[in-house]
């Protein structure tokens, strides 16, 4: 069973284009979380979906960043206009059922995508 | 808001010898508590947690105790290896996860 994917696993962009980073869950799961790590920090969390839902963004910046996980294919978290600043490790984690008020559930870490923003 | 501090790195230890980091929290409620391991190049592996106070978690040589009166989950080996080389996350679970940030592990042979 493989385990969560991401792709790339390095983006180089220049300021003011647009960055798609993909995550591939493991098999079986249906909830996506994308934290990002900044240098020398610990991990943010950013989004919490569901297929073709949004659980909870509160960790998303209002403006620029959006993600979306389709009922097929891989979720997606896009940032338009990159500035120095967005440039981090962003990392997926996948769990098999709903995380939140319920309770806890174990999430899985993809290896992240390392964004570097010129 | 919850949040979670750890002990600054980067820690140097040769082999065989004792390790603790330190992980103190803030938080409402009862969270869960968790060590996480990145190894270089990867991505977060759940080391080891527990879920109410006085709970003990424990993997691989790694142990941790959650301490509410003390709001403590500090890490412990008793001998660590060269292989023990990497960045360990302390992080709570109250409805979304809060990290600390990190502290980097060297182990010396």
């Amino acid at each position: 069973n493989a385990g969560v994917m991401q792709n790339p696993r390095h983006l180089v962009r220049r300021r003011g284009q647009e960055a798609r980073l993909r995550c591939s869950p493991m098999k079986g799961h249906s909830h996506v979380y994308w934290y990002r790590q900044l240098p020398e920090e610990g991990l943010k969390f950013m989004v919490y979906l569901q297929k073709e839902n949004i659980i909870d963004e509160s960790g998303m910046p209002k403006e620029r960043f959006s993600a979306e996980f389709p009922k097929e294919g891989p979720s997606i978290l896009r940032i338009q206009q990159v500035v120095r600043g967005d440039s981090a490790a962003y990392f997926c984690a996948s769990s098999p059922f709903a995380s939140g008020s319920g309770g806890y559930n174990e999430q899985f870490f993809g290896p992240g995508t390392r964004l570097t923003v010129l | 808001g919850n949040s979670v501090t750890q002990m600054e790195g980067p820690v140097t230890l040769s082999e065989e010898a004792f390790l603790t980091i330190n992980c103190t929290y803030t938080a409402t409620g009862y969270p869960s508590l968790f060590w996480y391991v990145q190894y270089p190049g990867e991505g977060l592996q759940l080391l080891l947690k527990a879920t109410k106070a006085d709970d003990k978690g424990s993997n691989k040589g790694f142990e941790a105790t959650y301490r509410k009166e003390t709001t403590s989950f500090h890490l412990e080996k008793g001998s660590v290896q060269v292989s023990d080389s990497a960045v360990y996350f302390c992080a709570l679970y109250g409805q979304n996860f809060v990290f600390g940030p990190g502290t980097r592990l060297s182990v010396l042979p």
